[in-house]
């Protein structure tokens, strides 16, 4: 059974850093693209951020770009990510959420978003 | 980015309708739509992919349809455990982008 389970969110001051991690298990880790996909309160869903297998290749929203670091661990089956200079805005449910394709990049390829953990609250504010 | 518009954004129905929920993308897709329901408290769950492919686990009541621009999500009838919020998504190009969400509550 697939099982993503994030952990790190929690309440924090506008400016300041927080770290997520989500611990994978139940699939061969290093086989998948993965991705940080938020949910603010009450309103749709946004991709943050993607990462492929080998961690060549990573993406971001514009809307962290330059802030927020994705990052993976496949000996540890764990995806991680730094978010720095937070801002109210940032405010929402954070999913780690495994790709059905082992590539993450330009170009068009089959892909879809198969499992999800059930998120961690991340709120920002003083 | 591909904008994704979904309509309506909500919706009521009874159980056993017939319910179509519609996804419209700023460019063409082809087949690149995936489908979600999310019902409240829980993570989003995958139903569709590429347009048209089911899901393995998902009841077959659930069926999608379209390419280009313009697809569809259809119920055949209406079950309890249906009332959830949907979402489409494009995969055709990064980043992926969602629709703003269909609500489906009961009538």
């Amino acid at each position: 059974e697939v099982q993503l389970v994030e952990s790190g969110g929690g309440l924090v001051q506008p400016g300041r850093s927080l770290r997520l991690s989500c611990a994978a298990s139940g699939f061969t880790f290093d086989d998948y693209a993965m991705h940080w996909i938020r949910q603010a309160p009450g309103k749709g869903l946004e991709w943050v951020s993607g990462i492929s297998w080998n961690s060549d290749s990573l993406g971001y929203a514009d809307s962290v770009k330059g802030r927020f670091t994705i990052s993976r661990d496949n000996a540890k089956n764990s995806l991680y990510l730094q978010m720095n200079t937070l801002r109210p805005e940032d405010t929402a449910l954070y999913y780690c959420v495994k790709d059905s394709s082992d590539y993450y990049g330009s170009g068009t390829y089959e892909y879809y978003f198969d499992y999800w953990g059930q998120g961690i609250p991340v709120t920002v504010s003083s | 980015d591909i904008q994704m518009t979904q309509f309506p954004s909500s919706l009521s129905a009874s159980v056993g309708d017939r319910v179509i929920i519609t996804c419209r993308a700023s460019h063409i897709i082809r087949s690149h739509l995936n489908w979600y329901q999310q019902k409240p408290g829980q993570a989003p769950k995958l139903l569709i992919y590429a347009a048209s492919s089911l899901q393995s686990g998902v009841p077959s009541r659930f069926s999608g349809s379209g390419s280009g621009t313009d697809f569809t999500l259809t119920i055949s009838s209406l079950q309890p455990e249906d009332f959830a919020t949907y979402y489409c998504q494009q995969s055709y190009s990064n980043p992926p982008t969602f629709g703003g969400g269909t609500k489906v509550d009961i009538k």
